[in-house]
């Protein structure tokens, strides 16, 4: 079955950077685009990029351009994102995500699977 | 960059009833590529609906969505204990891929 299991939680001091991991299992992990979305405490997602595991196709959200950095490795089947110059509202729940449904060429970049959620709190 | 805005932000039912969530985007969605998702408390969002009305594996006949260029609903036909749960919906037809701000159904 599609598992996409990510990093575990991380504190991390404002300006510092931080690299979530999210290792994928159970599909081809070159088929498929992989979407990064947060989600600050009580508030709603928030989309931060796709990246295409096939190609190496990246889009960034334009407020996250300058400071965010998406890879995969194919060895591993991992897909990485990496955000840079930490602040404290960068607090907040980081998932991965899945997209495509076999068949459906309408579901390309979307967030089919999810992984767990990694933590991230920024603090002094 | 489309901006979705999602009405209401709460709506307050009982199960059995029926919910109708809108979400209204600043500019037509190429290929009307709307989706829907659930969140839970604690839980990772659950697709529900992708290309304004198709249903994504699993989910039970009773979520129909609908809409097309700006204008995009989700119902809910008969409500169900687990259908209480905040509902974001998604435009995926142009990067950046944004969601809208979300709307709760809660009980009433």
């Amino acid at each position: 079955q599609v598992q996409l299991v990510q990093s575990g939680a991380e504190v991390t001091n404002p300006g510092a950077s931080v690299k979530v991991s999210c290792k994928a299992s159970g599909f081809t992990f070159t088929s498929y685009g992989f979407s990064w979305v947060r989600q600050a405490p009580g508030q709603g997602l928030e989309w931060l990029g796709w990246i295409s595991a096939h190609t190496g196709i990246i889009y960034y959200a334009d407020n996250f351009q300058d400071r965010v950095t998406m890879t995969t490795d194919t060895s591993t089947s991992t897909a990485y994102m990496e955000l840079r110059s930490l602040r404290f509202d960068d607090t907040a729940v980081y998932y991965c995500a899945r997209d495509y449904i076999s068949g459906q060429s309408s579901s390309w970049y979307l967030c089919v699977h999810w992984g767990q959620g990694t933590l991230v709190t920024v603090s002094s | 960059e489309i901006v979705l805005t999602q009405s209401p932000g709460t709506l307050s039912l009982s199960p059995g009833e029926r919910a109708t969530l809108s979400c209204r985007a600043s500019q037509s969605v190429s290929s009307n590529y709307l989706a829907w998702y659930q969140q839970k408390p604690g839980q990772a969002p659950r697709l529900l609906i992708y290309a304004a009305s198709s249903r994504a594996t699993g989910i039970p006949d009773r979520f129909s969505g609908s809409g097309s260029g700006t204008d995009f609903t989700l119902s809910i036909s008969r409500l169900e204990p687990e259908d209480f749960a905040i509902y974001y919906c998604q435009q995926h037809g142009n990067s950046p891929f944004t969601f809208g701000p979300g709307s709760k159904v809660d009980f009433k």
